[in-house]
């Protein structure tokens, strides 16, 4: 069965500092790979995903995400985070398009002034 | 632009009651999907729906239900609520053959069952 793991529940950032979010997933097949972000009391936007090729991917709001398949990860990065940042991070794994998708539990990223 | 409207962002039951958590999307996605949140717990997939009147189960579906009539709306059930049903529920719609995986989802409906 697939797996996602988010190991950090709470990240706390500086504005303007760099971002890395971890995801590591547990797949037999090769992935689909999302990153989603909810903001609060909202829904779920999608801001980038893997499907195959370049296994560096640009999404929106200025954040790209590595594919490393040696390390079943899939962590999400940004250069340069800004307030409007804050929210709630999920990594997804999915073996198709259409099919469904596994969520992790999610990282709070916090952003201090 | 995909939307998918929730039409209850806020609802209070009591133990034993019938719910209904309606969705509905605007853009002929095939694909329906019911998620509950909680917090530490991330989103757990409850029903899915690949097609009207098709239903599959997901990894939570004991004491819910779900009903697909037409194309365009997704309804979830509980038969008869209990208070560890509190909680975040958040529809989503896909397409069916886009494989782009991406899932549009509502605003959320925020269940309190007392």
């Amino acid at each position: 069965a697939q797996s996602v793991t988010q190991p950090d529940i709470h990240i706390t950032v500086s504005e303007g500092a760099s971002l890395e979010l971890r995801c590591n997933y547990s797949y037999g097949a090769t992935p689909y790979l999302f990153w989603y972000v909810q903001s609060p009391g909202q829904g779920l936007q999608l801001l980038l995903k893997y499907f195959s090729g370049d296994t560096l991917v640009q999404g929106i709001k200025g954040f790209e995400a590595e594919f490393k398949r040696s390390q079943s990860s899939f962590n999400l990065r940004k250069p340069s985070v800004h307030w409007s940042d804050a929210a709630e991070y999920f990594c997804a794994v999915g073996p198709s398009g259409y099919s469904t998708l596994t969520f992790g539990k999610g990282t709070m990223l916090l952003v201090s002034p | 632009d995909v939307k998918v409207t929730q039409s209850s962002r806020y609802l209070v039951k009591r133990t034993g009651e019938k719910v209904f958590l309606e969705c509905v999307q605007d853009m002929d996605h095939e694909n329906m999907f019911w998620y509950r949140q909680d917090p530490g717990l991330g989103l757990r997939l409850i029903y899915f729906s690949y097609d009207v009147k098709m239903k599959e189960k997901g990894d939570i579906p004991e004491g819910y239900s779900v009903s697909r009539e037409k194309k365009e709306r997704f309804s979830l059930i509980l038969e008869s609520a209990s208070t560890n049903q509190t909680s975040m529920y958040l529809c989503a719609s896909s397409l069916q053959t886009g494989h782009t995986g991406e899932l549009f989802f509502g605003e959320g409906s925020r269940l309190t069952v007392l």
